[in-house]
C-alpha cells in the first residue's frame, strides 16, 4: 500500500510564475490536508479538503493560493504569481476519516514538495 | 490546542538513551499527547501517543506524570539514524484536525 505521494519533490520558479503542487493520498483516504513549513519552523496548517469540497481553508493566504481535490485525480495546491516568501516545504497529509489530533496515527504525511522561488 | 514547549536541540551519542521533555501546562482533560519524528527532506511520522502514565512501543516510550503538564519521550540506545526533529503535539478527539507543530527538538546523534 503506497503512502502519500507528492510531486514534484523539488520545484524552482521565478517570481511571478505559477506553482502547482500535487498530492495523491493513500488508497482509501478521502481527507487531505496541506501544511507549509518554513526553514527551522514547524508545519503550519493551510487547508483541509474532502473529495470535491474545501472544508477549511483558514490557514491559506487569501490571495494567490488555491487548493482543490477533484473527484478523480490528485489534490492540487496552486500558487499564482509566486514571491520569494513562498519558498518553503509544502506537505500533504491524508486520512481515511477526519484526522483529529487525539486519534493515533491520525494523519499520514507525504515527503513534501520543496518550492524555491528565485 | 494547548501550547507546547520543547528544548530547541539536543546532542547525544550512539547507544545512549535520549529523553526529550515537552511542557504542556494548559493541557485539557480530553487531550492526548502525540509525538512525531521528522527526518530531513521527509514529512513527519507518528511515533507514539499516550494519555497518562507510561506507553511503550517498538520505537519509544512515553512517560506522562500524574498532572499531565509535561511528557517525556524516551528513545533507548539511539543510533545515527535517529537524528531528526521530534515534535510534541497535544489534542483530543474533540480537537481540531489542524495539527499544531511547534519548532520541535533537533536531536543530533554523534558516532
Amino acid at each position: 500500500n503506497a503512502g502519500v505521494m507528492q510531486n514534484p519533490r523539488h520545484l524552482v520558479r521565478r517570481r511571478g510564475q505559477e506553482a502547482r503542487l500535487r498530492c495523491s493520498p493513500m488508497k482509501g483516504h478521502s481527507h487531505v490536508y496541506w501544511y507549509r513549513q518554513l526553514p527551522e519552523e514547524g508545519l503550519k496548517f493551510m487547508v483541509y479538503l474532502q473529495k470535491e469540497n474545501i472544508i477549511d481553508e483558514s490557514g491559506m493566504p487569501k490571495e494567490r493560493f488555491s487548493a482543490e481535490f477533484p473527484k478523480e485525480g490528485p489534490s492540487i495546491l496552486r500558487i499564482q504569481q509566486v514571491v520569494r516568501g513562498d519558498s518553503a516545504a509544502y506537505f500533504c497529509a491524508s486520512s481515511p476519516t477526519i484526522g483529529l489530533a487525539g486519534i493515533e496515527e491520525t494523519q499520514y504525511f507525504g515527503p513534501g514538495t520543496r518550492l524555491l522561488v528565485l | 490546542l494547548a501550547k507546547t514547549t520543547q528544548p530547541i536541540s539536543m546532542d547525544s551519542y550512539e547507544g545512549q538513551e535520549v529523553n526529550i521533555t515537552c511542557s504542556h501546562n494548559n493541557i485539557a482533560t480530553n487531550d492526548y499527547i502525540t509525538w512525531y519524528q521528522q527526518f530531513p527532506s521527509q514529512g513527519p511520522r507518528f511515533i507514539i501517543q499516550g494519555y497518562k502514565t507510561k506507553v511503550t512501543n517498538e520505537v519509544a516510550s512515553l512517560f506522562i506524570p500524574a498532572d499531565r503538564k509535561s511528557s517525556t519521550l524516551s528513545l533507548p540506545r539511539v543510533s545515527l539514524s535517529d537524528t531528526a526533529v521530534y515534535y510534541c503535539l497535544v489534542g483530543g478527539e474533540d480537537s481540531s484536525y489542524k495539527l499544531i507543530f511547534g519548532s520541535g527538538t533537533r536531536l543530533l546523534v554523534r558516532p
